[in-house]
């Protein structure tokens, strides 16, 4: 298995600018994380979705953030205006609701907003 | 809500020795997973070992342990015979217990491990 994809890796846009990134999660799995890191307050999650419906979404920090699920192995979070302030990796991971909860990680992407 | 609690935000060790990274936690569940994941430079989350709380017996995983103290809510992990390519971001993360499902994990601020020669 290919483990989870995210695109893009390294994402440069301007304030203002709307941003999309990407997430396909392991085949199988049937639930995805998404979880932004900064230096600032470190690892926390955005949202995430069981069988392709947002279960958790109180870690979306204001309406700019959105996220979908349309269907088991695409997701996309997007930010319309971005603001520097997002600047950020975020991460994407996926599990399966059966097991011990192990989260496999995608490699992130790296968001800067100048 | 549960936090962790992860206090030293730098370790060093020498190849071949021993270190261990301390984490706490607070939670008023009483079944709940414990992870430690490990984040080189390639930033790629990797997860070192995890720790069911309804076992009593620590986890091992090769060169990497935990220490678990339920009633103390204390997760530590132990590298023996430390490697140079351990040298890395360490976070501990919670998550609860659901049956059947899956919930978010909860992570430590991280520690820098760092391996010297």
């Amino acid at each position: 298995d290919a483990g989870v994809i995210q695109s893009p890796r390294h994402e440069v846009t301007e304030m203002g600018q709307e941003v999309t990134l990407r997430c396909k999660p392991i085949s199988g799995h049937d639930y995805l994380f998404w979880y932004r890191q900064t230096m600032m307050r470190g690892l926390e999650l955005l949202i995430y979705f069981n069988n392709n419906v947002p279960i958790d979404d109180s870690g979306m920090p204001e309406d700019r953030f959105s996220a979908k699920m349309p269907n088991a192995s695409f997701s996309t979070l997007k930010i319309q205006p971005s603001e520097p302030r997002d600047s950020a990796v975020y991460f994407c991971a996926s599990t399966v609701g059966y097991t011990y909860n192990e989260q496999f990680f995608g490699p992130g992407t790296r968001l800067t907003v100048l | 809500a549960q936090t962790v609690t992860q206090s030293q935000p730098e370790m060093s060790v020498q190849e071949a020795e021993t270190v261990t990274l301390s984490c706490t936690y607070d939670t008023s569940e009483s079944d709940y997973y414990l992870f430690w994941y490990k984040q080189p430079p390639s930033r790629q989350m990797i997860l070192v070992i995890r720790q069911e709380a309804y076992k009593q017996q620590n986890a091992t995983e090769n060169r990497f342990s935990v220490n678990f103290q339920k009633a103390a809510k204390s997760f530590s992990l132990k590298i023996s015979d430390s490697q140079l390519g351990d040298a890395a971001m360490y976070f501990c993360a919670y998550s609860s217990y659901l049956t059947g499902t899956a919930s978010k994990l909860t992570f430590g601020t991280g520690t820098r491990l760092q391996v010297t020669l």
